[in-house]
C-alpha cells in the first residue's frame, strides 16, 4: 500500500465547477499535512497547509480527519488558471530528519 | 530574495555515466533536500542535509550520493546511471517546517 493515495484523476471541469480532491495516507506518525500545486514541467508549490480544525484560504478549502487518516481540498468556482497536478503531501521527523512523502497528484483541467 | 536555484537545467547523458546536479538554497536556510520525480509520480525523497551533515536518506541505491558545503549549497551525484533515472530532480530547501522547491534539473538518460 503506498503511502499516501490520491484520487487517480484527471479532472475535467467546467469553470465554475466544484471540485473535490480526496487523499488517505498510511502512517498514523505523520505530523504534517499539505496540498501542493505544480504545474506542467514546473516544481511543486505549496498552496496550503491542512489542519485538523479545517483551514480555508478564498477559493480552497482544506480538511483533515486524523482518525480517518484522511485529507481533503475542495476547489469552489473553478478558474481556468486552477488547472494543474495538485499534489497530497505528509510530512514526517525524526533523529534530525524532516522528509516529505507526495502523493501520486490528481490533475485536474478546467474547460471554458 | 532569490529563491531556490539549481544547475544545470536539462541534462543528457547516457547509461553508465555519472552526473552532479547542483543547488543553492534560499538565503539563510540551512537544509537542503533532494527529491527524484519520475514522469507521471509525486516526487519521491532522496536525501536530506542540515548542516553539511546527512540527516535522513530516502529508498535509494548507494549509486546515489549528496554533500552539502559550508555556504549550504548542495550537490546531488549519481553514478553508472540506468534509464530509469531519467527524471526531474528536485531540490528544495528549508529553515523550519516549510519546504521551498528549486525548479527542477530534467535529467534524461539514453
Amino acid at each position: 500500500r503506498k503511502e499516501v493515495e490520491q484520487d487517480p484523476g484527471p479532472f475535467n471541469v467546467p469553470e465554475g465547477a466544484t471540485v473535490a480532491f480526496n487523499c488517505t495516507y498510511s502512517n498514523s506518525a505523520s505530523q504534517s499535512f499539505f496540498w501542493y500545486r505544480q504545474d506542467c514541467r514546473k516544481e511543486p508549490k505549496l498552496l496550503m497547509s491542512v489542519y485538523s480544525s479545517g483551514n480555508e484560504d478564498g477559493r480552497f478549502t482544506a480538511q483533515l480527519n486524523r482518525a480517518s487518516q484522511y485529507i481533503s481540498l475542495l476547489i469552489r468556482d473553478s478558474k481556468l488558471s486552477d488547472s494543474a497536478t495538485y499534489l497530497c503531501v505528509v510530512s514526517h521527523s525524526g533523529a534530525g530528519s524532516y522528509q516529505l512523502t507526495f502523493g501520486k497528484g490528481t490533475k485536474l483541467s478546467v474547460i471554458p | 530574495d532569490a529563491g531556490v536555484t539549481q544547475s544545470p537545467t536539462h541534462l543528457i547523458k547516457t547509461r553508465g555515466q555519472h552526473v552532479t546536479l547542483r543547488c543553492s538554497p534560499i538565503s539563510g536556510h540551512k537544509s537542503v533536500s533532494w527529491y527524484q520525480q519520475v514522469l507521471g509520480q509525486g516526487p519521491q525523497f532522496i536525501f536530506q542535509y542540515y548542516e553539511k551533515e546527512e540527516r535522513g536518506r530516502g529508498n535509494f541505491p548507494d549509486r546515489f550520493s549528496a554533500r552539502q558545503f559550508p555556504n549550504y549549497s548542495s550537490e546531488l551525484n549519481v553514478n553508472a546511471l540506468l534509464l530509469g533515472d531519467s527524471a526531474l530532480y528536485l531540490c528544495a530547501s528549508s529553515r523550519m517546517d516549510e519546504q521551498f522547491f528549486g525548479p527542477g534539473t530534467r535529467l534524461t538518460v539514453l
